[in-house]
């Protein structure tokens, strides 16, 4: 069974470009999730889709951020202009249910660098 | 609110010794816990989760962690480190009630020297 696969695996931008990341669940994961972890500190929640429809979204730093998921399947998260603070690893997950002990399986994550 | 702190950012150990990696959590309502590893490019896998069965969890590789409710700890231990532990380790939190999301600590990097 394929895990959570995330593509680009690197991407490096120039300040105020635009840069979209995707991420493929594990096939009949209804929820996905979308996570940060800038340099050296914790790995932050982003948000939270259900099937095709955001749950959570309370861990977006702005507007500049835009996640969609189309059709309930991969999602994409775009940065649009990029600031270098937006620098980071981005992590996608997945999981089957979303109660507090469900398990999230994690892609590899996206290097996101903003020059 | 919900924390996670994880005492350490780096643990060195020698090959075969005892490993001990501290988390300390803060949840106003019975939490769930995890501990996640992230080996060299690879995304973050579940070694453990405590969910209000049995204090002691037993994990994949050898780990385990123990909840104390008293101590708001879930340290995580393994008798003897392998070479192959050597990875960045995360402690987590959420709890009951239906969707929580997951509040992760800061990591820990472990290095195995031989």
């Amino acid at each position: 069974e394929a895990g959570v696969t995330q593509f680009p695996s690197h991407s490096v931008i120039e300040k105020g470009q635009t840069v979209t990341l995707r991420c493929d669940p594990i096939s009949g994961h209804d929820n996905l999730y979308w996570y940060r972890r800038v340099m050296g500190k914790e790995i932050k929640f982003l948000l939270h889709f259900v099937k095709e429809s955001k749950q959570d979204e309370s861990g977006m730093p702005n507007n500049r951020f835009l996640a969609e998921r189309t059709g309930g399947t991969y999602s994409t998260l775009k940065v649009q202009p990029a600031e270098l603070e937006d620098s980071g690893v981005y992590f996608c997950a997945s999981s089957l249910t979303s109660g507090g002990g469900n398990e999230q399986f994690f892609g590899p994550g996206t290097r996101l660098t903003v020059l | 609110a919900q924390s996670v702190t994880q005492l350490g950012s780096h643990v060195s150990v020698s090959e075969g010794a005892l490993v001990l990696l501290r988390c300390n959590y803060s949840s106003s309502v019975p939490p769930y816990l995890f501990w996640y590893v992230q080996y060299p490019n690879q995304g973050l896998q579940l070694l453990l989760k405590y969910t209000s069965a049995a204090t002691l969890v037993k994990g994949i590789n050898g780990f385990e962690a123990e909840f104390k409710k008293s101590e708001t700890s879930f340290h995580l231990t393994k008798p003897s480190a392998h070479m192959s532990d050597a990875a960045e380790y995360f402690c987590a939190v959420t709890y009951s009630g239906g969707y929580q999301k997951v509040t992760f600590g800061t990591g820990t990097k472990l290095q195995v020297i031989p």
